[in-house]
């Protein structure tokens, strides 16, 4: 088995300031995910990482930057913080970057913007 | 692009009542389809996946039938628990692409 970190757990913000959030993963999985979760709005993905030295943009990439350090860290960086946002940010993995592989999720990190 | 719609918001049961979650997509081909489950606190854990038409996935008496004529993924189980109650998301491997594509989630309360 392995486990997906995720720091910090929570994240409290203040408009207009560059934040970033980190990922740790132990399964040696070569795929890794960052997906923002709203209320009823569901998981969307932000930035995912096939390999090592890939990174690709999800459908709402806009206003973040992602880094793939190495093969078990995954970092996500929130470019200019909303006022009053409130969301959810969820990493995961897969073995590889198929569409039938699982994803491992981690439990996300709480992001509120003051 | 590729989609899936569930039944939206919530779901309120009794203990031992029947449950259905309604799951429809929208692909060419046939992609994976998914159910996952998320308790408070945590994130989406795999519960099953079917990857061609009239596959079954179960796990933890949750099954689910894919069905390539109504493009379906239908999530039941006969008799839901307490601690069942959870959100619930469908989702599908996008086959154009190396990503998971998830719907908005159904909020499920089972009152004992």
């Amino acid at each position: 088995g392995g486990i997906i970190t995720q720091t910090p757990k929570f994240l409290i913000g203040q408009e207009g300031q560059k934040l970033t959030l980190k990922c740790q993963q132990n399964f040696n999985h070569d795929t890794m995910y960052w997906y923002r979760q709203d209320s009823g709005k569901g998981l969307r993905l932000i930035y995912y990482s096939i390999t090592e030295n890939d990174l690709q943009k999800g459908d709402l990439s806009e206003g973040y930057d992602a880094s793939r350090e190495k093969k078990s860290s995954f970092s996500l960086t929130v470019t200019s913080a909303q006022k009053n946002e409130m969301a959810v940010f969820l990493c995961a993995s897969s073995r590889t970057g198929g569409s039938a592989e699982t994803l491992y999720f981690g439990s996300g990190t709480r992001l509120t913007v003051l | 692009g590729d989609s899936v719609t569930q039944t939206e918001g919530q779901v309120a049961l009794s203990e031992e009542d029947f449950l259905t979650i309604h799951c429809n997509y929208s692909a060419s081909g046939y992609p994976a389809l998914f159910w996952y489950v998320q308790y408070p606190g945590e994130g989406p854990q795999f519960l099953f996946r079917a990857s061609r038409d009239k596959e079954k996935g179960s796990s933890r008496g949750f099954e689910a039938t894919y069905d390539k004529g109504t493009t379906s993924f239908h999530l039941r189980k006969a008799s839901v628990q307490e601690s069942d109650s959870a959100v619930y998301y469908c989702a599908l491997g996008d086959t154009n692409a190396y990503k998971v594509i998830f719907g908005k989630g159904t909020h499920l309360h089972v009152l004992p």
